[in-house]
């Protein structure tokens, strides 16, 4: 059983395209993450959220706590932007993650 | 701030063996949390650690083992290695844990042969 299912797994888009990941979780949640790993493992923390929406730069990422969903939009979407997307919330004390969604944004 | 570290960054050994991995948090950060990750399974929590004490545990068998020292720093222990634990072994700190946001090291690359 999968606390937390991500879609789509891979995704392909070309530069400029708007970009949406999804995020489903099954659990009570204190907080849901969106990480970012890039190729040679190292991850960034990209956004903490409890409720409602949250912006930074071209990311937006959204929760909705009814539906236990959350989405991670990316707007203009630039090569450097080509990455792993993982999703994670923390419940029960501990962390439970997506498999992730494999990015790649051609120029 | 220097950021997370973690030594050593890749490892090999052979199946019986046991290894230790080091952590070194954020300046100022009390809670320290370890994840497995592999291609088949993805990212799994191991265990956090906080003020010495470890507050969680994921779903791993004994053989995994950590602490955490009075200056924040953290050691995991894997005893008695299996093929299976070939994997990226994360840490990652945050000021006080508990589902904040967590601040990653670069990983540690185990191979067992």
């Amino acid at each position: 059983k999968n606390e937390v299912e991500q879609s789509p797994q891979n995704l392909t888009a070309q530069e400029g395209e708007f970009i949406t990941i999804n995020c489903s979780y099954s659990v009570g949640i204190s907080a849901l993450h969106w990480l970012q790993q890039h190729p040679g493992g190292g991850i960034v923390s990209l956004f903490m959220l409890s409720s409602g929406k949250k912006k930074h730069g071209r990311l937006i990422a959204t929760i909705n706590i009814q539906e236990k969903h959350s989405s991670l939009h990316i707007t203009a979407s630039h090569p450097r932007d080509s990455a792993v997307y993982i999703c994670a919330v923390h419940s029960r004390n501990q962390f439970y993650f997506g498999t992730g969604t494999s990015l790649t944004v051609i120029p | 701030k220097a950021g997370v570290t973690q030594t050593p960054r890749y490892l090999i050994k052979t199946r019986g063996q046991q290894v230790t991995l080091s952590c070194s948090p954020i300046s100022g950060h009390r809670s320290v949390s370890w994840y497995q990750q592999t291609p088949g399974q993805g990212l799994q929590f191991l265990f956090e650690y906080f003020s010495e004490t470890q507050r969680n545990k994921g779903n791993f068998p004994g053989r995994f083992s950590g602490r955490q020292f009075s200056n924040s720093r953290s050691e995991m222990n894997v005893s008695t290695l299996e093929l299976g634990d070939s994997a990226l072994y994360l840490c990652a700190s945050s000021p006080l844990g508990n589902g904040d946001t967590q601040y990653f090291g670069p990983g540690t690359r185990l191979t067992v042969l």
